[in-house]
């Protein structure tokens, strides 16, 4: 079955700097990739997704790329802000449409 | 808001008891899912309703059952309650029953077992 790994599980950056989070699945037919922001004594918010026919997707300050190839997808912060402080979660859709999900990394923004 | 209500908000109940957690959809959505995440811990898939029919189970323990009613508000119960099963459990809703769309997820009910 489909299995989701996330890296990193912590991941600090300069407020300004850009973040980068890591995901690998292993089913090759999965088609969507979503990423949920999680803020503390909150719920998951969806984010932004990316679908397998297409490479990347943007929105504002956001992008997610995915490597069909490689079975990896990315999502990329730039220039970050105290509110982007959060745990990010990715999930990869399996056969049965069920959502597979990584791990979560909590992205911590330094003043 | 997302429009997906759960309640309570919090329950401190003792080992061996009987909980139920409600959650209501947001407006026309017709599925609905269970999660429970521990401390620091990832999301763990537990069942989903469609349209009030059992739809996909994932990790969800014997002791814990779920319904959810023509009204398409849903209940999850968990009985038997050991230590273990203090967590925050979120309820999420979405239109259709693939998972192919967004979720919209409550805040959570959290739950403390002593």
């Amino acid at each position: 079955g489909e299995n989701v790994e996330q890296h990193p599980s912590t991941l600090s950056v300069q407020e300004g700097d850009s973040a980068v989070i890591k995901c690998t699945y292993s089913d090759s037919a999965s088609n969507y990739f979503p990423w949920y922001k999680q803020e503390l004594g909150k719920g998951p918010q969806l984010i932004i997704d990316i679908r397998s026919n297409v490479g990347e997707k943007k929105d504002q300050r956001i992008a997610v790329t995915l490597n069909k190839t490689a079975k990896h997808f990315s999502l990329h912060i730039t220039e970050t802000q105290p509110e982007d402080s959060a745990v990010y979660f990715c999930a990869a859709i399996d056969s049965n449409y069920q959502l597979i999900w990584g791990a979560g990394t909590k992205l911590i923004i330094k003043p | 808001d997302s429009g997906v209500t759960q309640t309570p908000k919090h329950l401190i109940t003792a080992t061996g008891q009987r909980v139920t957690l409600r959650c209501s959809p947001r407006s026309g959505d017709l599925s609905v899912y269970w999660y429970q995440q521990s401390l620091d811990q990832g999301l763990q898939f537990l069942i989903q309703y469609y349209n009030g029919e059992e739809r996909a189970k994932g990790n969800i323990l014997e002791r814990f059952s779920a319904q959810q009613f023509p009204d398409l508000h849903s209940e999850l119960n968990l009985s038997s309650l050991e230590l273990g099963d203090s967590a925050l459990y979120f309820c999420a809703s979405s239109a259709g029953q693939h998972n192919t769309g967004e979720l919209f997820f409550g805040e959570g009910s959290r739950l403390t077992v002593l």
